[in-house]
């Protein structure tokens, strides 16, 4: 069965970096892009970027190019989320999404289980 | 750019029929998927191509969409269908999904 598993809670403190990561399983890995979305604590979803695991393409939301970096290790099915410079608004539990559909109407039919990064000092 | 918007909130009682609406102009020319969101669980999709159930998903959930509005519509709601509920298109000029801002559904 599909299964996207993500790495454990962080705790970061403002101007550090962290790095969650995004194991799948279950399917062809290079296949089917990934999506990083954000939760704030009380809030709506937030699409972060998302990256080709066929060719290392990457698409990040305006807000975030210059902090954050998205990569693949397609020898072990799993997906990276680098965001830099960490803010106390980047608190946040923060979701992989695996894209299914056709070019230019995806949707995400398989979700992480959330990461939790915690910035505090 | 797409803004697609949510109702806050929907109440219903166990076992009536609950519709959850996510609005923009011209919705009905885009496919619009829907996903569930049990507190502190990840999303989970119940509807996507704007109609479409992936396996799994009870047939009390089903989607419209038309015109302005794309519907999400729960019948014979239970107690364990309480959630936050997002619709999803993908803006295909910038390459990236729109979430709605999400609309809570409370079981009375």
């Amino acid at each position: 069965q599909v299964q996207l598993v993500q790495s454990g809670a962080e705790v970061k403190k403002p101007g550090t970096s962290v790095k969650v990561s995004c194991t799948a399983s279950g399917y062809s890995f290079t296949s089917y892009g990934i999506s990083w979305v954000r939760q704030a604590p009380g809030q709506g979803l937030e699409w972060m970027g998302w990256i080709s695991t066929y060719n290392g393409n990457t698409n990040y939301a305006l807000k975030l190019q210059g902090r954050v970096t998205m990569t693949t290790d397609t020898s072990t099915s799993t997906a990276y989320l680098e965001l830099t410079s960490l803010r106390s608004d980047d608190t946040a539990v923060y979701y992989c999404g695996r894209q299914q559909g056709d070019y230019g109407d995806y949707y995400f039919d398989y979700w992480g289980q959330g990461t939790l990064v915690t910035v505090s000092s | 750019s797409y803004v697609l918007t949510q109702p806050p909130s929907v109440s219903v009682a166990p076992g009536q029929t609950a519709r959850i609406t996510c609005g923009e102009n011209n919705i009905g020319t885009k496919s619009v998927h829907w996903h569930q969101q049990k507190p502190g669980q990840a999303p989970v999709l119940v509807v996507y191509d704007d109609t479409a159930r992936p396996s799994g998903i009870p047939e009390r959930f089903s989607g419209s969409n038309s015109g302005n509005t794309a519907t999400l519509t729960i019948s014979r709601v239970e107690a364990g269908d309480e959630a936050d509920y997002y619709c999803q298109v993908w803006d295909s000029s910038s390459d990236h999904p729109v979430f709605g801002g999400g609309t809570k559904l409370t079981v009375l």
